[in-house]
């Protein structure tokens, strides 16, 4: 079975400042991780996904994850965060080579200050 | 660029009611999904959809849940007699299917709120 554990369920930073959201998996295969955003009331939007070709993915809006299997993390990182980055994100896995379905974590509320 | 879309964007029924969601997935796409999210809570993982069946269901996705495609087009979540537990943003997703590049994501409809009072 798959797990996925996004550490801190509120992330506050200041605008500018770097954005780091945790996210660590259990698979027993070598799965497919994805980011997903949501803005307050619309659905989920792919940020990234990595499926086992580069480990350093880039994705939209700046954002970019790494592929860290020794550590089974998949942690989210933007450089300068903007207050439209204000959000909650989650973390997804998958099976690779198929269409499973996704399961995901419990998201991270990411609040950008003034 | 192709989307999922859904309707009704929100739907308040009355406990007991029948509630019908739909669901337009993208048109070359073979896997349909339903997901819902409970208020505050994580997404979950209702049911897939393949080839004109269930291909598979979570715990949640209990007897007064079903899911059709009835005219190739549409994907309908039913859900037959509703709970106040039922109260969730429901999501339908839709997926290539073919496992490499692009078609390796799943595409997220916006939602439909549903409120059982």
């Amino acid at each position: 079975a798959q797990s996925v554990t996004q550490l801190g369920s509120h992330v506050s930073v200041s605008e500018g400042a770097l954005v780091l959201l945790r996210c660590n998996y259990s698979s027993s295969v070598p799965p497919y991780l994805f980011w997903y955003v949501q803005y307050p009331n619309q659905g989920l939007q792919l940020l990234l996904k990595y499926t086992s070709a580069a480990t350093l993915v880039k994705g939209i809006n700046g954002f970019e994850a790494e592929f860290k299997k020794s550590e089974t993390s998949f942690h989210l990182t933007k450089p300068s965060a903007h207050m439209r980055d204000a959000a909650e994100y989650f973390c997804a896995v998958s099976d690779p080579g198929s269409a499973r379905q996704l399961t995901f974590g419990s998201g991270t509320q990411l609040t950008v200050l003034p | 660029e192709p989307e999922v879309t859904q309707t009704p964007s929100h739907q308040v029924t009355q406990m007991g009611q029948e509630v019908i969601l739909r669901c337009v997935p993208i048109s070359n796409h073979l896997y349909f999904y339903w997901y819902r999210q409970i208020l505050g809570q994580k997404v979950e993982f209702l049911v897939s959809f393949y080839n004109n069946e269930i291909s598979e269901k979570s715990e949640i996705f209990d007897d007064q849940f079903s899911v059709e495609r009835p005219d190739g087009s549409n994907f309908t979540l039913k859900i037959r007699s509703t709970k106040l537990e039922d109260s969730a943003m429901y999501f339908c997703a839709s997926h290539h299917g073919t496992g490499t590049g692009r078609d390796t994501e799943a595409f997220f409809g916006q939602g439909t709120r549903l409120t059982v009072v």
